[in-house]
């Protein structure tokens, strides 16, 4: 079985500033990994993922998350936030095979502020 | 493309009664998906269906969910009787079944749903 824990339930940042957001997974096996993004009165969004090859990999709007094996960790990043980056983002996991079920963590709520 | 469609938006029920959530998966998408999502939480599995079949349903609290997806596109979700922990929202998603992109789950909007 697998499990995902966010440490930090709420993220205030100001506007330009670059920003964290931590997650750890728990698994005996091998897990894909991804960060989804729930913007108000929306549903979730794929933001990026991690299958295999690169540790670091990159969404379209700048965020970025690398895969640390050691530490078991897919942390989300972005260096500099917007006001329309203001959103609950969601870590996931899922173990490779046939059934592709997410194992999501609890989520942390990014509020950026002006 | 059109996204994943989920009715009511909203409902407000008393515990006990009865009530039934509507999604309408992307078209080709054969894996369809059932999520809770309690307030302060992350969404858990309910059931997984590929075409008309069930995949797993092992998170279902069968004694009072039943989900079904008769014709491998549309599916319903019912609980009957509702308790007040059933306030939740419940999100539909749906992928395709190829090897890459059956990673990629896409979510409709969620029926919010308050027991009182």
């Amino acid at each position: 079985a697998q499990s995902v824990t966010q440490l930090d339930s709420q993220v205030p940042v100001f506007e330009e500033a670059p920003v964290e957001l931590r997650c750890n997974y728990s698994s005996s096996v091998s897990v894909y990994l991804f960060w989804y993004v729930q913007y108000p009165n929306q549903g979730l969004q794929l933001l990026l993922k991690y299958l295999s090859g690169s540790t670091l990999v990159e969404s379209i709007n700048g965020f970025e998350a690398e895969f640390n094996k050691s530490q078991t960790s897919f942390h989300l990043r972005k260096p500099s936030v917007h006001i329309s980056d203001t959103a609950e983002y969601f870590c996931a996991v899922s173990p490779p095979g046939s059934a592709r079920q997410l194992t999501f963590g609890s989520g942390t709520q990014l509020t950026v502020l002006p | 493309e059109a996204g994943v469609a989920q009715s009511p938006r909203y409902k407000i029920i008393e515990k006990r009664q009865s009530v039934a959530f509507w999604c309408n998966p992307i078209s080709g998408h054969a894996t369809l998906y059932w999520y809770q999502q309690i307030l302060g939480q992350g969404p858990k599995l309910l059931i997984q269906f590929q075409n008309n079949g069930v995949v797993d349903d092992s998170q279902l609290p069968k004694d009072r969910f039943s989900a079904e997806r008769l014709k491998g596109v549309d599916s319903t979700l019912k609980i009957q009787p509702a308790k007040l922990e059933d306030s939740a929202v419940y999100l539909c998603a749906s992928s395709l079944v190829s090897s890459q992109r059956s990673y990629e789950q896409y979510f409709g909007p969620g029926t919010r749903l308050t027991v009182t």
